[in-house]
């Protein structure tokens, strides 16, 4: 079965710091890649998603993503984060199990930003 | 705004008790996702339809079970409800049912279960 792996649970940083939020994930097959982040309060909305080409994505917001096959990862990062980047982001995967496309979400990432 | 709509916003009811959410896509897509997330065990697939069909299924209970109608919209039921089942209880869409394609993220149902 496919799993996704977010190791950070809870990420402190301030203002300006650089950003790296890590996602692995375990299948063999294809895989198309999303991060979706969710504001205080609010719905997840996409960041960015992979589906083939160009393995470094490039989302909103300033957000960025890098797949490397051979790790299984797809790290979600940002050069200078702003408070208003605090939120909750998930990776997520979708993938063919059990004869049908299942998208599995990780268990998420708080970002806390201090001003 | 995604243009997923759930209803209620909130819920508060008590064990034992049973409850309908409801949700309705974006208007064009035929798959709708549902979702639980509570604080321990984060955001937690619970089952997938697609124009009418059972398209997969997550972590769902027993006593949980979902269906979607002619029009699309779609509806959670939970019964036997337990505290452990008081959670925000997201709604997705997505125009086909497979590939490489995004959901859309209802603004979600919180339930208490007091």
């Amino acid at each position: 079965a496919q799993s996704v792996s977010q190791h950070n649970h809870h990420v402190i940083l301030s203002e300006a710091a650089s950003l790296e939020l890590g996602c692995n994930y375990s299948y063999g097959g294809t895989v198309n890649l999303f991060w979706y982040v969710q504001y205080p309060g609010q719905h997840l909305q996409l960041l960015l998603k992979y589906f083939s080409g160009d393995p470094l994505v490039k989302g909103i917001k300033g957000f960025e993503a890098e797949f490397i096959k051979s790790k299984f990862s797809f790290n979600l990062r940002k050069p200078s984060v702003q408070w208003s980047d605090t939120a909750e982001y998930f990776c997520a995967v979708n993938a063919l199990s059990g004869g049908y496309q299942k998208v599995t979400f990780g268990t998420g990432t708080k970002l806390q930003v201090i001003p | 705004d995604s243009g997923v709509t759930q209803t209620p916003k909130h819920l508060i009811t008590a064990t034992g008790q049973r409850v309908t959410l409801r949700c309705s896509p974006r208007s064009g897509d035929l798959s709708v996702y549902w979702y639980q997330q509570s604080l321990d065990q984060g955001l937690q697939f619970l089952i997938q339809y697609y124009n009418g069909e059972e398209r997969a299924k997550g972590n769902i209970l027993e006593r949980f079970s979902a269906q979607q109608f002619p029009d699309l919209h779609s509806e959670l039921n939970l019964s036997s409800l337990e505290l452990g089942d008081s959670a925000l209880y997201f709604c997705a869409s997505s125009v086909v049912a497979a590939g490489p394609n995004e959901q859309f993220f209802g603004p979600g149902t919180r339930l208490t279960v007091l």
